[in-house]
């Protein structure tokens, strides 16, 4: 059982380069999330999509886009990365709006 | 005011004692409640799911007080591989509306 996949699992990167992080989820969730968790912060919503074709903004959003063409498939992008975007990103998805939430195994992505 | 907030310990205790952790939410309008167990450099893994009626799970009891506004984490006769951070989620019945707590850390040891 598959559950969420996130890949890469780690990322090492320059200030300024871009990236996308792929979530990808087998359980048929309408409703999927981008976190990402910093020391003593907990996990703070970056962004979230209710289903194919539509995103919108978490808590974080600044620096960030996602697209979700597929209901499968959840894309985080950092168009020009910087430090403090130095963190560890976690996808997760749910079936309804209440529901746990059930995540993947995180990406370590470090900005230099 | 946070919306979440745990101690974040850590909380050391030995094989076998029985431990408990409180986590306050300040939305009196918060509906759903979860704890998760998060082992270190690892995703959140749902442990449970917090009813007002509490509930247990093997030698795990949660609990709800919605007049004190916490939600509380029993474990009993602890393992050592109950080891971890505990992350206290409270719902305020929107996708966008979860909360997590900061996590508090539990080391069980021989």
């Amino acid at each position: 059982n598959a559950g969420v996949t996130q890949t890469p699992k780690f990322r090492v990167l320059k200030t300024g380069q871009s990236m996308t992080l792929l979530c990808a989820q087998d359980m048929n969730h309408e409703y999927m999330y981008w976190y990402r968790q910093d020391p003593g912060m907990g996990l703070r919503l970056i962004h979230y999509s209710v289903g194919e074709g539509t995103t919108a903004k978490g808590e974080v959003p600044d620096g960030y886009n996602v697209s979700r063409l597929k209901k499968q498939n959840f894309l985080l992008g950092l168009e020009s990365a910087a430090p403090s975007q130095t963190s560890v990103y976690f996808c997760a998805s749910s079936r309804g709006e209440d529901q746990p939430q059930h995540f993947g195994d995180g990406t370590r992505l470090s900005i230099l | 005011r946070k919306e979440v907030e745990q101690d974040p310990g850590p909380f050391n205790v030995p094989e076998g004692a029985t431990v408990a952790f409180n986590c306050t939410y300040s939305n009196s309008a918060s509906q759903s409640f979860f704890w998760y167990r998060q082992d270190c450099r690892k995703e959140p893994k749902l442990l449970m799911s917090v009813y007002s009626s509490g509930n247990e799970d093997g030698r795990f009891t949660a609990q709800l007080n919605r007049a004190s506004q916490y939600i509380s984490l029993l474990i009993r006769d602890s393992k050592l591989s109950d080891s971890a951070t505990y992350l206290c989620v409270v719902n305020r019945g929107n996708f966008n509306k979860f909360y997590f707590g900061s996590g508090t850390k539990l080391n069980v040891k021989p």
